[in-house]
């Protein structure tokens, strides 16, 4: 089965400071992976997306993210973040080889906090 | 303006009266999901549909109904509410579903006393 896991329920940082936001995750097959991010009263946004290819993902708003197949993990990271990054993060799974029928699976979500 | 619009943002409501939330998309997106979003759970999938007149139920699917008579439309019914209903709802859709992200819907608030 597929799942989804983000250690972290929180995690702080100073603004300027590089930030890492972790999820690990199980499927059967290769998998999909993405980040999206929540601000209050809103829905979900998309941020990045591995399918294949280099393990390194850019996306939006200087966010990437590394895939890293040994270790099951796609952990999202920023060089230098900011204020108006605080937010609630969700890494999400899809089993390439189990589409039909298959949700997005979900981690938990990580709530980002950058103090000035 | 690509959007996923969703009809009310807020309700509170009562045991078992019947209530149903609007999900409307204009991107022509085939896909269509429904999730409930709850603390210390992430979101789950209650329903999903594949494209007009097929819809499936995804994890967490008691309580809740469906229909996709048209592309855009995806509602979700309550037949009868129940307190543990209570949740913070997402409609969202994809193009397919692949690996094409989804576009989120901004949130239905329900409440039922």
């Amino acid at each position: 089965a597929q799942s989804v896991a983000q250690p972290e329920d929180q995690v702080n940082v100073a603004e300027g400071n590089p930030l890492t936001v972790k999820c690990t995750y199980s499927v059967s097959g290769n998998p999909y992976l993405f980040w999206y991010v929540q601000y209050p009263n809103r829905g979900l946004q998309f941020l990045l997306k591995y399918i294949t290819g280099d393990n390194l993902v850019k996306g939006s708003y200087g966010f990437e993210a590394e895939f890293n197949k040994s270790q099951t993990s796609f952990h999202l990271k920023k060089p230098s973040a900011l204020v108006s990054d605080s937010a609630l993060y969700f890494c999400a799974v899809r089993d390439y080889y189990n589409q039909a029928g298959t949700a997005l699976i979900f981690g938990k979500g990580t709530t980002l906090s950058v103090s000035s | 303006e690509a959007q996923v619009t969703q009809n009310p943002r807020y309700l509170i409501t009562v045991t078992g009266k019947k209530l149903t939330v609007t999900c409307s998309q204009n991107m022509n997106h085939e896909y269509m999901s429904w999730y409930r979003q709850d603390p210390g759970l992430g979101l789950r999938q209650i329903y999903y549909s594949m494209n007009v007149e097929v819809t499936d139920k995804g994890d967490v699917p008691e309580g809740y109904k469906v229909s996709r008579k048209e592309k855009r439309n995806f509602p979700l019914i309550l037949e009868s509410p129940s307190p543990n209903q209570t949740s913070l709802y997402f409609c969202a859709s994809s193009l397919s579903l692949g690996n094409q992200p989804q576009h989120f819907g901004d949130g239905t608030r329900l409440s039922i006393l």
